[in-house]
């Protein structure tokens, strides 16, 4: 099926560092969202998008919805250990829309 | 949002037998979802569990392979059927209530076909 393009897919980082990841895709989307998922656990909703531009933060976390509202992009800043997880993005393509597509995630692992 | 409790949380099957699996709500929701996450894989959906009617099944999977009740608007169960080693995976129940943030995820069943 239809998945959004995420990178990177993994990413190396100390303790401390900021981490950027984003989603892309041909089709446009209504929502996008990005979820973290730990071990033994379900996806857990951090940031939802709704418009063109929209910036939105959640503590350290921050993400932006792509004007052209093909991508997204997802920061972290100074990260600490539990931190650690993989991210998924997810997107919505119409209004309506009740299914999401979902990236292929990106594994954060930190170096304390 | 809504909290969602699924079952079983882990198992260990034998190939060629049937597991069913429930997602219980504790609100009414619209829409429930099943995805399956194979190992070190992203999401995939399954099926839209419809109340009262038949689920709508994505392409590459099918309602023998994998049946699907709703009985009502708080309960739904997937069956994985005749399952193989192919089958192991993680089955994740979702719901969708009022806006985006009704997307929630179950903590999924880790199942290991042997």
């Amino acid at each position: 099926g239809q998945q959004l393009n995420q990178s990177p897919q993994s990413m190396f980082i100390q303790e401390g560092e900021d981490v950027s990841m984003n989603c892309t895709s041909s089709s446009i989307f209504n929502t996008w969202l990005w979820y973290k998922q730990d071990p033994g656990e379900g996806p857990v909703l951090l940031i939802a998008l709704y418009k063109a531009g929209e910036l939105t933060s959640n503590g350290r976390l921050t993400a932006q919805f792509g004007i052209t509202r093909k991508d997204s992009f997802l920061n972290i800043s100074a990260s600490i250990p539990s931190d650690v997880g993989i991210y998924f993005c997810a997107g919505q393509r119409f209004q309506g829309a009740q299914k999401l597509v979902f990236g292929q995630g990106t594994r954060l692992t930190i170096n304390p | 949002s809504a909290v969602i409790s699924q079952k079983p949380s882990r198992d260990i099957c034998q190939r060629g037998t049937s597991l069913t699996i429930q997602c219980q709500v504790d609100s009414q929701v619209t829409m429930m979802f099943w995805y399956r996450q194979q190992p070190g894989q992203s999401l995939t959906l399954i099926a839209t569990a419809n109340q009262g009617s038949e689920a709508t099944y994505e392409s590459g999977f099918v309602i023998d392979k994998f049946p699907i009740s709703r009985p009502n608007l708080t309960f739904s169960t997937l069956t994985v059927s005749n399952m193989s080693p192919e089958d192991s995976s993680i089955y994740l129940c979702s719901v969708k209530g009022q806006g985006a943030y009704g997307y929630t995820f179950g903590s999924g069943t880790r199942l290991t076909v042997v």
